[in-house]
């Protein structure tokens, strides 16, 4: 248990689908990042809030939507998906972003298209 | 660009063998090195770090790191690895100034074996 929650654990949604993946720290923290990790790829960052502001977006289509409407909660809204977009998404927390500082992770959702 | 290199995708051990990762990482300046684990079915951990001081880091589990900056290496090592040390294990890189992000390997795959 690192001090990071993320439901669901696991989502199967069609390609019209809209669904939400949900992030919450309790550890303190300023920073939380989304994370996309698929078989055989490096970890792939996906978005950056530091203190509530996206500080980061790598070049993620807009069929993903991040909210955070505070410091311990971020969310990853998600809407016409591509069967390609099966993996696992992991949630992060640091004491600040873009310090070095260490990232916490929760357990993931892994999630599928169909 | 920034990256970071590991070369072995699956390595396999019998139990009591010795253990070194590799990971090499690409960029200059200051940066901070981690390894996470990742054990089947369960979250990313925090195997170690290094951020500054004494080169030869150690960490949960018996292992430990060596820092070589002349190499831009970070190699992960355990002298005699057990059964419960199999898992998928991911080196990860980051400046420590600029806003820049945590950059993660491809990862490892040990499989240790009876």
């Amino acid at each position: 248990e690192t001090g990071v929650t993320q439901t669901p654990r696991h989502l199967v949604m069609g390609m019209t689908n809209k669904k939400s993946l949900k992030c919450e720290q309790h550890l303190g923290h300023n920073a939380m990042y989304w994370y996309k990790q698929s078989a055989k790829k490096p970890l792939e960052l996906m978005f950056v809030y530091n203190f509530k502001e996206q500080t980061e977006n790598n070049s993620v289509p807009s069929r993903f939507s991040p909210e955070c409407p505070n410091s311990s909660h971020l969310f990853l809204h998600l809407h016409t998906l591509q069967p390609e977009d099966s993996a696992l998404y992991l949630c992060a927390s640091s004491s600040l972003a873009g310090e070095g500082d260490t990232q916490y992770f929760g357990p993931g959702t892994r999630l599928t298209v169909l | 660009a920034q990256s970071v290199s590991q070369h072995n995708h699956h390595v396999i051990l019998s139990e009591a063998a010795s253990l070194e990762l590799g990971c090499n990482y690409s960029y200059g300046g200051t940066v901070n090195l981690f390894w996470y684990v990742q054990y089947p079915g369960q979250h990313l951990q925090l195997l170690l770090k290094y951020f500054s001081g004494d080169p030869l880091v150690k960490g949960i589990k018996g292992f430990e790191a060596e820092f070589i900056k002349s190499k831009f290496s970070f190699n992960l090592r355990k002298p005699s690895v057990q059964w419960s040390d199999t898992a998928e294990y991911f080196c990860a890189a980051c400046r420590i100034s600029g806003n820049t992000p945590l950059v993660f390997g491809k990862g490892t795959r040990l499989s240790v074996i009876a």
